[in-house]
């Protein structure tokens, strides 16, 4: 039973404009969230993350919304450039209860020129 | 600083082999992680370690086994390697309530 889905394997998106990449879980004891970035051959990256107490984060032309009672978080990215072509993972954990952090399927990011 | 040092990067297997995946942080991380990158399936994790000493199975466990040797290396071993094991293998650490840093990955083909 997934507890991360990103139900959206792939998404293209203009240079310039706005991507938005979502997530959802099921686990209530979520608690902390994260965004990775992953080129192919090399591992993932980390991006931004929430704490389950804020609602949004913001670092330069990321941010990520969080909406508990939907269980439901998303990723902006404001202007979209080419190196930002990659496959996003969003990624959760419970603090409370251990440090595991498990991820979703992953979404891949097209920016067409 | 090397951050997480995985190896090897490549292995071919065949059924049946067994072999330990290496991984080594210089991060002073209290925890660390094994995941398998699968077409279509994300990152899925194998096994967690939130300290030295200890160990917990993950969401896909079976098939591996892991030791936690000291604070700075996390080893990940196949007893018996199968086709169903082909992936690509990521090493992780962590501190509590902060992101995880990956290693570059090893690639292993099951034949």
């Amino acid at each position: 039973d997934q507890q991360v889905k990103q139900n959206s394997p792939s998404l293209s998106v203009q240079e310039g404009r706005i991507s938005i990449l979502n997530c959802d879980y099921t686990n209530s004891m979520f608690d902390y969230f994260l965004w990775y970035k992953k080129y192919p051959a090399e591992g993932p990256t980390f991006l931004i993350s929430i704490s389950s107490i804020k609602d949004k984060n913001e670092d330069g032309r990321f941010t990520v919304f969080l909406n508990k009672s939907a269980k439901h978080l998303s990723l902006h990215i404001v202007p979209s450039q080419p190196g930002d072509s990659a496959v996003y993972f969003c990624a959760a954990e419970s603090t409370k209860r251990d440090d595991k952090i498990i991820f979703g399927k992953g979404t891949r990011l097209h920016i067409l020129p | 600083n090397a951050g997480v040092t995985q190896t090897p990067k490549f292995q071919v297997l065949k059924t049946g082999q067994s072999m330990t995946l290496q991984c080594a942080q210089d991060m002073n991380h209290n925890s660390m992680y094994w995941y398998r990158q699968d077409p279509g399936m994300g990152l899925r994790l194998i096994y967690y370690s939130a300290s030295e000493g200890t160990t917990d199975k993950g969401e896909v466990p079976n098939g591996y086994n892991v030791s936690r040797l000291n604070k700075r290396e996390f080893s990940l071993r196949l007893e018996s390697a199968a086709p169903s094991q082909t992936s690509v293998y990521f090493c992780a650490s962590s501190e509590f309530r902060n992101e995880a840093f990956f290693g570059q990955g090893t690639r292993l083909t099951v034949v």
